[in-house]
């Protein structure tokens, strides 16, 4: 079975600082991988996906299948930021599998 | 383009009760996915509904059904509710056939409807 995991439950990063929040996965296939958003009061939205390979936001995501990471990176932290971040792994056409999110607090 | 809109945002049941929550997919999209996000815990997949038939199930239970129409359009349904069915309910859309024609299905979530089993 797949499964996502999201080592720190709370991150707190200052403002203009590099963030990097970790993604861990485990599944014996080639997964398609995403991070999803939750700021405050708003939905859920997709921040990235990995096979997209592209900067939103001025985050990033490499997929490392060697040591099955996806780790979501930002080289200086905006208060904006702050917010719960959840990596997601869908095998093949299948459910997407979250991990339990990290929440963000960009300190001023 | 309102996007995936649900309804209604918020609902107070007792226990026993059964509730409908309804999902209207974004503009041209063709599949609808129900996750339950208890408070402070990530979602968690129910099932998944494409041409009107349930395409993929999570691991809950018969209590939890669901239905979509020709537009679309889904409702989930849960009978017989329990304290523990207290969560905010997601719905997320995507276009199967996108992925099918070598797209890419990335699922758009909608606001939520908050559930409260008293």
């Amino acid at each position: 079975a797949q499964r996502v995991t999201q080592p720190e439950k709370l991150l707190s990063v200052f403002k203009g600082a590099p963030v990097e929040l970790k993604c861990n996965y485990s599944y014996s296939g080639s997964p398609e991988l995403f991070w999803y958003v939750q700021y405050s009061r708003q939905r859920l939205q997709l921040l990235l996906r990995h096979i997209s390979r592209e900067s939103i936001k001025g985050f990033t995501a490499d997929l490392n299948k060697g040591e099955t990471s996806f780790h979501l990176k930002k080289p200086f932290a905006q208060e904006e930021d702050s917010a719960m971040y959840y990596c997601a792994l869908r095998p093949g056409n299948e459910k997407l599998t979250f991990g339990t999110g990290t929440r963000l607090t960009i300190i001023p | 383009d309102a996007g995936v809109t649900q309804s209604p945002t918020h609902l107070i049941k007792t226990r026993g009760q059964q509730v409908t929550l309804r999902c209207s997919p974004k503009s041209g999209h063709d599949t609808v996915s129900w996750y339950q996000q208890a408070l402070g815990q990530e979602p968690q997949f129910i099932f998944q509904y494409y041409e009107e038939e349930e395409r993929q199930r999570g691991n809950f239970p018969d209590r939890f059904s669901g239905h979509q129409f020709p537009n679309y359009s889904s409702e989930l349904n849960v009978n017989a509710l329990l304290l523990g069915d207290s969560a905010l309910y997601l719905c997320a859309s995507s276009l199967v056939a996108g992925a099918l024609a070598g797209g890419q299905e990335t699922q758009y979530f909608g606001p939520g409807t908050r559930l409260l089993v008293l």
